[in-house]
Order: C-alpha cells, then structure tokens, then sequence
C-alpha cells in the first residue's frame, strides 16, 4: 500500500534560515509526488508537482527514489511562508492523491 | 480561476441525522474528491469520482456515501451522523485523470453532537 510520512508536525525556523521541511514515500513503482500548501485561512493550493522540476516561491523538491523521500527545501524562510504543508503521492494509474499527515511551518523573526 | 464551492462553511447536526454536504465546481472537471481533515491525520480520503454517476472509495468510505448525477456537482452523505464524523471536509476536483492539479474548496467544518 502507498503511504506519505511527515515526521514532523511542526517546525519552527527563524526568518532567513534555510527550510526543510521532510517527506518520505513508500511505493513500489513510479511515483508523482507534489507539495500542497495551506496558508491562515486560505484554501488548499498546489505548491509545486516533482514532474515540473521548478521552483515556486523559491521552493524547490527533489525527488529521491533511493530513499524513497521529496523533502521541500528553501535556503532562506520569510514570514510569509509560515502556513501548513502536505506532501502527496500520486501512484501509478491510480486516480486519487494520497496525503501525508502535514507539516506546520512557523516562521519567526 | 477554477472556482470549488462547498455549500456550508459551518454545520452543526445530532447524532443519527442525515448530512448533505454539497459541492459544484465551475470547470467542467471530470474528477471530484471528498476528503477529511484532522489535526495530526492530514488528509484521508473518503470517496472519489471520475466521471458522472461513477464512485470510488477511497481509504475511509465507511459511513459515507456520495452521489454523483451532475458533472458539476459531489455530494457527500452520512447516513446517520455520529460524532466521530466531527471533522473539516475538503472537496477537490481535477480536469483530468493525471491529477496534474487538485483544486480545493474552502472547507465545511461539521460538529456532531
């Protein structure tokens, strides 16, 4: 069975600091991960998808079949991106996203 | 921009009633999504649906059912509500089958009492 892990429900970093926030997958076969976001009293929103290989607002995740992670890093955290983090997993020809347990970003001054 | 909309921002109902929670989306998107959402448990999804009165479950469909008779429209039913079912339902939809974009409503938050 497909499963995200996020170990961390929190992480509280200070503004300027370089962010990485975990994810790790287990999957057998190819897989399509992605980062969704939820800022205070905002709908859920796609970050970024590893198939796009870009960066958004200077986020950026790559994905690592060897172990089996996609952590999503940014070398300097703003206030701005304190919000709730999802890792999702996408299986093969399966229609749905499998979410992780989230991450809380806090970023402070 | 796509534009999912969830019938009820808050809802309170007793334990046994019957809940609807609807949602319709403005795009023409083939598949739609029922998730909830709790603190420490991400997001479970409870059943899904490809296509006009198609359904899937997803990994929690028990005590929910859906229906599907418009493109547009999911909706969600507990049968009989219990408290357990206290949570924040996210409904999602996406144009295509490769899932390449989620789009999310904003939420309804159903107390059972």
């Amino acid at each position: 069975a497909q499963r995200v892990t996020q170990p961390e429900k929190l992480l509280s970093v200070f503004k300027g600091a370089p962010v990485e926030l975990k994810c790790n997958y287990s999957y057998s076969g190819s897989p399509e991960l992605f980062w969704y976001v939820q800022y205070s009293r905002q709908r859920l929103q796609l970050l970024l998808r590893h198939i796009s290989r870009e960066s958004i607002k200077g986020f950026t995740a790559d994905l690592n079949k060897g172990e089996t992670s996609f952590h999503l890093k940014k070398p300097f955290a703003q206030e701005e991106d304190s919000a709730m983090y999802y890792c999702a997993l996408k299986s093969g020809t399966a229609s749905k996203l499998t979410f992780g347990t989230g991450t809380r970003l806090q970023v402070t001054l | 921009d796509v534009k999912v909309t969830q019938s009820s921002r808050y809802l309170v109902k007793r334990t046994g009633e019957k809940v609807f929670l609807e949602c319709v989306q403005d795009m023409d998107h083939e598949n739609m999504f029922w998730y909830r959402q709790d603190p420490g448990l991400g997001l479970r999804l409870i059943y899904f649906s490809y296509d006009v009165k198609m359904k899937e479950k997803g990994d929690i469909p028990e005590g929910y059912s859906v229906s599907r008779e418009k493109k547009e429209r999911f909706s969600l039913i507990l049968e009989s509500a219990s408290t357990n079912q206290t949570s924040m339902y996210l409904c999602a939809s996406a144009k295509h089958r490769g899932l390449e974009k989620l789009f999310f409503g904003s939420g309804t938050q159903l107390s059972v009492l």
